[in-house]
């Protein structure tokens, strides 16, 4: 079955570096989502991508954060630099279209030192 | 998005049925139901959804009301490993929203032996 990859599953950075967090959606899938965990509370939408730009995104997502598709597999979500808040899971997630449901990945947990 | 209600946590026998219910009495006409269920803080797994007929899949089968103000989840034969937090939402799947997700807490259910 067709998965959404997500690479690293674990990243550790120091307060003020930048990350960029990799995610490999589902070939023939056509809107691509970034959501974030903070341990211990909900799912939370961050920005959802179509058609090469950015659809809709969350009040967490700010300056700090964006997102690229640079070619036509990956997905990315940077933070410019990051705070101890930005610890959390971050999970990748895509559909095909209106009407279908989301696959994600497994996660990348973001640890902020 | 309307708003769903879910109990905060259930048990189950192993080998018996799982029913989890889910409230959404301000749905509209567009709205679909989705459940999607979280194991651990791994990426949230995608079980059934649907609009207004009962469906069913090699997962779980879906029960909406004839008013579509709610609806039940149900695993035929639990196992250990259905134990999880699931979820149910309820967007619009076609919409501009571009199929934001918003997740409540969910239902924690624990299957015993």
């Amino acid at each position: 079955e067709p998965e959404v990859t997500q690479t690293p599953s674990h990243q550790v950075t120091q307060m003020g570096q930048e990350v960029i967090l990799r995610c490999v959606p589902i070939s023939n899938h056509l809107y691509f989502y970034w959501y974030r965990q903070i341990l211990g509370q909900k799912v939370e939408f961050l920005v959802s991508f179509y058609n090469n730009e950015i659809s809709e995104k969350s009040e967490i997502f700010d300056d700090q954060f964006s997102v690229e598709r640079p070619d036509g597999s990956n997905f990315t979500l940077k933070i410019r630099s990051t705070k101890l808040e930005d610890s959390a899971m971050y999970f990748c997630a895509s559909r095909k279209g209106q009407g279908t449901g989301y696959t994600f990945g497994s996660g990348t947990r973001l640890t902020v030192v | 998005d309307a708003k769903t209600t879910q109990p905060t946590s259930m048990d189950c026998a192993e080998g018996r049925a799982a029913n989890l219910p889910c409230n959404h009495s301000t749905i509209s006409g567009n709205e679909y139901v989705y459940w999607y269920r979280q194991i651990h803080s791994q990426g949230p797994q995608y079980i059934i959804h649907g609009l207004k007929n009962n469906e069913t899949n090699e997962m779980a089968s879906l029960i909406i009301t004839e008013d579509r103000k709610s609806s039940t989840l149900i695993l035929p034969h639990a196992t250990l490993r259905d134990t999880a937090v699931y979820y149910c939402i309820v967007f619009n799947a076609g919409g501009t929203s571009y199929g934001k997700l918003t997740f409540g807490q969910g239902t924690i259910l624990t299957v015993h032996p």
